[in-house]
């Protein structure tokens, strides 16, 4: 089984400032057809995930351009440019190249 | 608007079976292959079974496979999951979530989840 592993865990961040997740997986998510299946959600306390980013680097509808996703073969990283309130909850990054895992979920806190 | 709704979720004793149910609307139910995906208390996601578009294809987590059975009617729209064997580290949020599926595999619409509790 792929296991996904991010870092930190936790990430206290000033409003207004940048902030950076990284996920690594135990072996390369590239895929026989050549994608790479590295997704990133969001969980904002007491609701369900929202899918912020897929393969890498694809913002999903209506996720704000501050979002971005980055990285290849097994090191990935969500960034976000200018934190805001809202951001508060916990991110995860999935993979589904073979079967599907979710990282261990990196919570966002405002400083 | 798409929109997934679960249901059945509850308090059961150990070694009892449970099942629940997610109901689809907005979309195309039959286009898409469709996951539960769990949360216990206080900790991160767990993916747990995948069914495909058209229900022929099933895959499971290995913690579940032989207790859990995932299925779906694409004339009701809805997917279910039938949970057999049940022990108290199944106690969870369960979530149903779609698959956009196409060659694509990312998960792009969740419900908002169903609480099972596994006690005596």
């Amino acid at each position: 089984d792929i296991v996904m592993t991010q870092t930190p865990l936790s990430s206290p961040v000033t409003l207004g400032q940048p902030a950076s997740i990284s996920c690594r997986s135990s072996q390369s998510l590239v895929h026989s057809d050549g994608n790479t299946y590295l997704s990133w959600l969001q969980q904002r306390p007491g609701q369900p995930p929202r899918l912020l980013i897929y393969k890498i680097s694809n913002r999903f509808s209506g996720v704000p351009d501050r979002f971005s996703g980055s990285g290849a073969g097994t090191d990935f990283t969500l960034k976000i440019s200018r934190v805001e309130a809202e951001d508060v909850g916990v991110y995860y990054c999935m993979q589904a190249t073979q079967m599907y895992t979710f990282g261990q979920g990196t919570k966002l806190q405002i400083k | 608007q798409v929109q997934l709704v679960e249901s059945g979720g509850g308090v059961v004793q150990p070694g009892r079976s449970l099942r629940l149910s997610c109901a689809a609307s907005g979309f195309t139910f039959s286009n898409y292959p469709m996951h539960w995906v769990r949360q216990a208390p206080g900790k991160g996601l767990e993916w747990v079974a995948v069914i495909s578009s058209h229900g022929i294809d099933q895959h499971y987590a290995a913690s579940v496979k032989g207790r859990f059975t995932i299925s779906r009617d694409n004339f009701r729209n809805t997917l279910d999951l039938q949970m057999s064997s049940l022990r108290a580290e199944d106690t969870a949020l369960y979530f149903c979530a779609r698959d956009v599926g196409g060659g694509d595999m990312y998960f792009d619409c969740w419900g908002q989840g169903t609480l099972v509790t596994v006690s005596s």
